[in-house]
């Protein structure tokens, strides 16, 4: 069964910095990634997903993620966060023809002015 | 269309109630699903419809939730004799037949047990 590890549950970083939120997956099959963004009292909304083709993804907001498949890793980045980047950050993934997909504990960006 | 909506957004209800929670996906999105999210916790899956089919279930679902979809449109998660453990966010997301990932998911249904 697939797995989720976000490596950091609370990532601070200041105005117009940029910032790398970290994911592993784990999966003996081919997998679908994803990263879900969530504001306070409201649901998830799709930043970006990898189904296939360039391992490079770009997403809304300015946000990008690499799949490393060797590392089993789809990590996001952001060359110049703003303010209203303060959220919650889900990594998901999904396997191959399967009909639910596994979250990450998430991780907490805060931007500081 | 304005998306996902959930109904109640939230629900404080003493232990032992029942409460049913509703969803009411995308028009057009023939695959429905529901997740509990605690807090500081990724999404939880729970179950999945596709139309009016329930076709997979959690183990996280006991015995005392039950959810349907009649005629596959809005969906209803019901969960009987609440207990402490059951507070959480409770989330559902829609998807159509030819995007199977894009999930749109609802602003959840904020359940309190007290």
């Amino acid at each position: 069964a697939q797995s989720v590890t976000q490596l950091d549950s609370q990532v601070p970083v200041f105005e117009e910095a940029p910032v790398e939120l970290r994911c592993n997956y784990s999966s003996s099959v081919s997998v679908y990634l994803f990263w879900y963004v969530q504001y306070p009292n409201q649901g998830l909304q799709l930043l970006l997903k990898y189904l296939s083709g360039s391992t490079l993804v770009k997403g809304i907001n300015g946000f990008e993620a690499e799949f490393n498949k060797s590392q089993t890793s789809f990590h996001l980045r952001k060359p110049s966060v703003h303010i209203s980047d303060t959220a919650e950050y889900f990594c998901a993934v999904s396997e191959f023809d399967n009909n639910d997909m596994r979250f990450g504990a998430g991780t907490r960006l805060t931007v500081k002015p | 269309d304005t998306g996902v909506s959930q109904d109640p957004r939230h629900k404080i209800t003493k232990r032992g109630q029942n409460v049913t929670f509703r969803c009411d996906p995308i028009s057009e999105h023939n695959r429905l699903y529901w997740y509990r999210q605690t807090l500081g916790q990724g999404p939880e899956f729970l179950t999945y419809f596709q139309n009016e089919a329930q076709l997979e279930k959690s183990r996280l679902l006991s015995d005392r939730f039950s959810a349907e979809r009649p005629k596959g449109s809005f969906s209803t998660l019901e969960i009987q004799r609440t207990e402490q453990g059951d507070s959480a966010m409770y989330l559902c997301a829609s998807t159509p037949t030819w995007d199977r990932y894009g999930y749109t998911f609802g602003s959840g249904t904020r359940l309190t047990v007290v």
